[in-house]
């Protein structure tokens, strides 16, 4: 099926780094979300972005959705432990309810 | 305030078999949509239910149906079950003209097919 392009697949680093993931697709999306999900749960929303240039944060969290409209990143400031998990971009067109979602990055903390 | 729910939790089925997994959307929300998580992927949409139709559908065969009832909540059906329908199923419900309100998804389905 249809994925996005999600980098880096996998980080492992020391409490109170910074982290950034990225996402590209070849498509064009009106919509980008980052989610985080925990083992045995569903994914939880981060961050949405609505608008090409955007630029949106959420506590230690920030996104951008790119000028472009096929890609977009997310930073993490001054990780803690808590923040182990998968994140996961998603896109999504217009006139529709479908998201894609990129392959997931994993993220380790080292206390 | 009750988010996403989604039963049973786990499920093991046999090959050939067939699987009916239920979801209640969030309060609020009238549209359901259900995708499939395979171990160490992104989840992938199957399909989406709105009034009672299914108004978009995956890259997925025929053997994948639903349904949607009055009251909101859904069921994911699966027939003639291969052991590649092993995944996490989870359902996000939202509203379907604001789309852009959010997308909730429940705590999934983990179905073994053995």
């Amino acid at each position: 099926g249809q994925q996005l392009n999600q980098s880096p697949q996998s980080m492992f680093i020391q409490e109170g780094e910074d982290v950034s993931m990225n996402c590209t697709s070849s498509s064009i999306f009106n919509t980008w979300l980052w989610y985080k999900q925990d083992p045995g749960e569903g994914p939880v929303l981060l961050i949405a972005l609505y608008k090409a240039g955007e630029l949106t944060s959420n506590g230690r969290l920030t996104a951008q959705f790119g000028i472009t409209r096929k890609d977009s990143f997310l930073n993490i400031s001054a990780s803690i432990p808590s923040d182990v998990g998968i994140y996961f971009c998603a896109g999504r067109s217009s006139n529709t309810g479908k998201l894609i979602f990129g392959q997931g990055t994993t993220l380790q903390v080292k206390p | 305030d009750a988010g996403v729910t989604q039963s049973p939790t786990h499920l093991i089925k046999t090959r050939g078999q067939q699987v009916t997994l239920r979801c209640s959307p969030k309060s609020g929300h009238d549209t359901v949509s259900w995708y499939q998580q395979a171990l160490g992927q992104g989840p992938q949409f199957i399909f989406q239910y709105y009034e009672e139709e299914e108004r978009q559908r995956g890259n997925f065969p025929d053997r994948f149906s639903g349904h949607q009832f009055p009251n909101y909540s859904s069921e994911l059906n699966v027939n003639a079950l291969l052991l590649g329908d092993s995944a996490l199923y989870l359902c996000a419900s939202s509203l379907f003209l604001q789309p852009n309100y959010g997308y909730t998804f429940g705590s999934g389905t983990r179905l073994t097919v053995v």
